[in-house]
């Protein structure tokens, strides 16, 4: 069975400092990779996305990730992040099985910007 | 629009009681599915319904029944529930659940306890 994991709980971050959140995924075929954010109070939305091609992808509010096959890796990274950033990241795998798709999300990592 | 709603927004509800959760998405897509939270974990997949079908059934107990009377609704019917089901849950929807490549739309959740 596929799964994820986020190898960091809870991050404490300066603003202007970098982040790089890590996800590694566990399966062998085609994956679907998203990173997901929940703001506190608010639902969950996209953050970013990889299905192919260019394995760095960019998203919203200057985030970017880094798919690297060999390593099962999407890792998420901002040059520098801001109060605002402060929120819970969910990185997800979207496996497409059974003539479905099922996504697995990881165990978040809850990430606090001091100002 | 790019909203999926949810109501109610928290729900307590007892052991013996029968209440509805529902859902609502107006961006036409034929994929719906409910998650459940419970804190500090991440979303678990419990139903997926494709073109108003079930398609996807996680081994979810049968005291919760969901249904997709359209393409826009998709309700989950609770009875007879326990203390450990008090979660969030989430409802999301896609274009289509067969592609592998779509993107979730998440609500905002319900809050449920179950006294």
């Amino acid at each position: 069975a596929q799964s994820v994991s986020q190898h960091n709980h809870h991050v404490i971050l300066s603003e202007a400092a970098s982040l790089e959140l890590g996800c590694n995924y566990s399966y062998g075929g085609t994956v679907n990779l998203f990173w997901y954010v929940q703001y506190p109070g608010q639902h969950l939305q996209l953050l970013l996305k990889y299905f192919s091609g260019d394995p760095l992808v960019k998203g919203i509010k200057g985030f970017e990730a880094e798919f690297i096959k060999s390593k099962f890796s999407f890792n998420l990274r901002k040059p520098s992040v801001q109060w605002s950033d402060t929120a819970e990241y969910f990185c997800a795998v979207n496996l497409y099985s059974g003539g479905y798709q099922k996504v697995t999300f990881g165990t978040g990592t809850k990430l606090q910007v001091i100002p | 629009d790019t909203e999926v709603t949810q109501t109610p927004k928290h729900l307590v509800m007892g052991m013996t009681n029968k209440k509805s959760l529902k859902c609502e998405q107006h961006m036409g897509h034929r994929a719906m599915y409910w998650y459940k939270q419970k804190a500090k974990k991440p979303p678990e997949l419990m139903f997926v319904y494709s073109y108003e079908k079930l398609s996807i059934n996680e081994s979810v107990p049968s005291r919760f029944s969901p249904e997709c009377p359209n393409s826009s609704l998709l309700n989950l019917h609770l009875h007879a529930l326990q203390p450990e089901d008090s979660a969030l849950y989430l409802c999301a929807s896609s274009q289509d659940a067969s592609g592998g490549t779509d993107t979730q739309y998440f609500g905002p959740g319900t809050r449920l306890t179950v006294l």
